[in-house]
């Protein structure tokens, strides 16, 4: 299994434009997350997924957007990037009653 | 609106040290509390625990959560240096299993 998988790795943006990040998990987990990681102030929730089909806001989804069309896959799109949205995104999903197994992240820079 | 806080900051300490890392937690709703630890990348899980007074045990690392004085501990025990990283505490407060995070205890253990 190569679990939770993110891709790309590392992207630079400039401010304005748009770009969608993937995120695959081979587990048949049915919840998945998207969260941003920035210095001192932890991991916060942009969006969530409880299934194929559905996705909900979670505490910072302003200027994303996301979609689940299957149920391995869970993408998330910025359609005007700004400079605010330079962090490192981390995918994340689980089986319900079960912990969180996290994708390795992507490092986003926008200028 | 929900929050974890985790203590201390950061902490550097020699090699066979026992440290102490603790968390303590307001949410609205509580389903469990998780520890992961975070190298270069990915959040790695370590502990999730959902019952007070109960110890979970991994090797040299402990973990115990008190749920009347809403807050948990992680011990490790004989440090070393692959030990070095950030610790994350995360409470799920139940709704589609979201995770609130603190900010992180950066650890670093030193020859």
């Amino acid at each position: 299994n190569a679990g939770v998988t993110q891709t790309p790795k590392f992207r630079v943006l400039k401010t304005g434009q748009s770009m969608t990040l993937l995120c695959a998990q081979d587990m048949n987990h049915e919840y998945m997350y998207w969260y941003r990681q920035d210095p001192g102030m932890g991991l916060r929730l942009i969006h969530y997924s409880v299934g194929e089909g559905t996705t909900a806001k979670g505490e910072v989804p302003d200027g994303y957007n996301v979609s689940r069309l299957k149920k391995q896959n869970f993408l998330l799109g910025l359609e005007s990037a700004a400079p605010s949205q330079t962090s490192v995104y981390f995918c994340a999903s689980k089986h319900q009653g079960y912990e969180q197994y996290f994708g390795p992240g992507t490092r986003l820079t926008v200028t | 609106e929900d929050k974890v806080v985790q203590s201390p900051l950061s902490l550097v300490v020699h090699e066979g040290d026992t440290v102490t890392l603790n968390c303590s937690y307001e949410v609205t709703n509580f389903r469990s509390l998780l520890w992961y630890k975070q190298e270069k990348k990915a959040p790695t899980f370590l502990f999730m625990l959902t019952s007070s007074g109960i110890e979970k045990k991994s090797g040299r690392l402990s973990s115990i959560l008190d749920k009347k004085e809403l807050f948990s501990i992680l011990n490790i025990t004989a440090t070393q240096t692959g030990d070095s990283a950030v610790y994350l505490c995360a409470v799920d407060t139940g709704t589609a299993s979201k995770l609130t995070f603190g900010t992180g205890t950066r650890l670093q253990v030193t020859l």
